[in-house]
């Protein structure tokens, strides 16, 4: 079946603890991205990337490093300079910036810290 | 200002009402517009989305966009309780990604 999958489901970061969220992408997308939702809030931007080897920041990206080594690929590192990163976060892909971005998401991870 | 912004409701509804959900957008230059139902607990899957002024329909859903006053809006024809989600307003503003408002939560009784 083509989706996105993003693992683990949940995830229990310690203080000063670098974790990292998995996103693998089997619709042979170019775009992907990162975005983080606190509760009763909207989507915010972390990171996207259009191609591989490239990726930018989106409007949170402290504390967050990501990389882009192959297309399916796009994993998200919630690093101990991120304070507050209790969130689910969310990965997307879509065709290409030239297919109005249409973006379909995986089924998130829910973050909390012990 | 906010870029997108809706409102974050709740929105309640009879069973086999009309739910109109609305939303604005503040950057002239967007090109394109969607709509994200959230279930609680879920990621946001794409329901609907718009590029041109006027009405889409799609079975029991209609977007409604409507460029000068910037605004877009859903309109939900014979609610159904299993509609009862949150309702996410995202638009391409020229960055390479959509921009999100907050979402309003829809309540459909029964």
């Amino acid at each position: 079946d083509g989706g996105i999958t993003q693992s683990p489901k949940y995830l229990f970061r310690k203080e000063g603890q670098n974790v990292t969220l998995s996103c693998e992408q089997n619709l042979n997308h170019d775009a992907m991205y990162w975005y983080r939702q606190d509760p009763g809030q909207g989507l915010r931007l972390i990171y996207y990337s259009q191609i591989v080897n490239d990726f930018q920041k989106g409007d949170i990206a402290e504390g967050y490093s990501v990389s882009r080594e192959k297309k399916e690929s796009f994993p998200l590192t919630v690093t101990s300079a991120q304070k507050n990163p209790t969130a689910f976060y969310l990965c997307a892909s879509s065709q290409s910036r030239y297919s109005r971005l249409k973006a379909f998401f995986g089924q998130g991870t829910r973050l909390t810290v012990v | 200002q906010k870029e997108v912004e809706q409102n974050s409701g709740p929105l309640s509804v009879p069973e086999g009402a009309i739910a109109s959900l609305n939303c604005t957008y503040s950057d002239r230059g967007s090109q394109s517009f969607f709509w994200y139902r959230q279930y609680s607990g879920k990621s946001p899957e794409l329901i609907m989305f718009i590029y041109s002024n006027g009405d889409k329909e799609d079975g029991r859903f209609t977007a409604q966009l409507n460029k000068a006053s910037q605004y877009v809006s859903l309109l939900i024809r014979d609610s159904q309780p299993s509609d009862s989600a949150t309702y996410l307003c995202a638009v391409h503003t020229g960055r390479r990604a959509l921009t999100f408002g907050s979402g309003t939560r829809l309540q459909v009784q029964p």
